[in-house]
């Protein structure tokens, strides 16, 4: 059974760092992309990064470009977003989901129960 | 940027009536098209991916058709558990980025 498990999110001050963590399981970690995407509390889904399966390439959001990183460790199956400089506006759910395609960039076919972000001072 | 704009807002039927979810997008994304259904507290849910194939485990009176800038999400016979919101989202264009409609809420008379 496919498995994705974030953590990490928490409330932090504007201007702070956070890092959140997507455990995956059930499939083959490198053989897919994984992307972030996150809903601001009763808006929309709105996605944030995504790195490819052999970690080689990823894609940023123009809105957290330069202050958002993704990283991965394949020993641990899992994926972090490493979020700076966050603003009020980063406020939201954050998901990270499975790209339905191996080797490829496409839709997302499993996705976390997501992990609460909250940017306040 | 592509810029997906689903209508109506707000879709409200009777249980056993069919819906039709509307998706247009800004420019032409060929067939590369998917829909999520997102109950209340719960994380989204594949639906629908290249338009129109349906994903693993999704009841058959959910289908999808369209293709370029046009797509159609129809429920053939509203159930209360579909009770939602649905989104589209594109995943067309290069340099890759994604981008979701607003969502329609589907609700029952």
């Amino acid at each position: 059974e496919v498995q994705l498990v974030e953590s990490g999110g928490g409330l932090v001050q504007p201007g702070g760092s956070l890092r959140l963590s997507c455990e995956v399981s059930g499939f083959t970690f490198i053989n897919y992309a994984i992307h972030w995407v996150r809903q601001a509390p009763g808006k929309g889904l709105d996605w944030v990064a995504s790195m490819s399966g052999s970690g080689g390439v990823t894609y940023y959001a123009d809105s957290v470009k330069g202050r958002f990183t993704i990283s991965r460790d394949n020993s641990k199956n899992t994926l972090y977003l490493h979020m700076h400089n966050l603003r009020a506006d980063d406020s939201a759910i954050y998901y990270c989901a499975k790209d339905g395609m191996g080797g490829g960039l496409s839709y997302f076919d499993h996705w976390g129960q997501g992990t609460l972000v909250t940017v306040s001072s | 940027e592509i810029v997906m704009t689903q209508s109506p807002a707000t879709l409200s039927e009777s249980p056993g009536e069919g819906v039709i979810l509307s998706c247009r997008a800004s420019q032409s994304v060929s067939g590369n098209l998917a829909w999520y259904q997102q109950k209340p507290g719960q994380a989204p849910r594949l639906l629908i991916y290249g338009a129109t194939t349906r994903a693993t485990g999704i009841p058959a009176r959910f289908s999808g058709s369209g293709f370029a800038t046009e797509f159609t999400l129809t429920i053939s016979s509203l159930q209360s558990e579909d009770v939602a919101v649905y989104y589209c989202q594109q995943y067309n264009n290069w340099p890759p980025t994604w981008t979701f409609g607003q969502g329609t809420k589907v609700e029952i008379k």
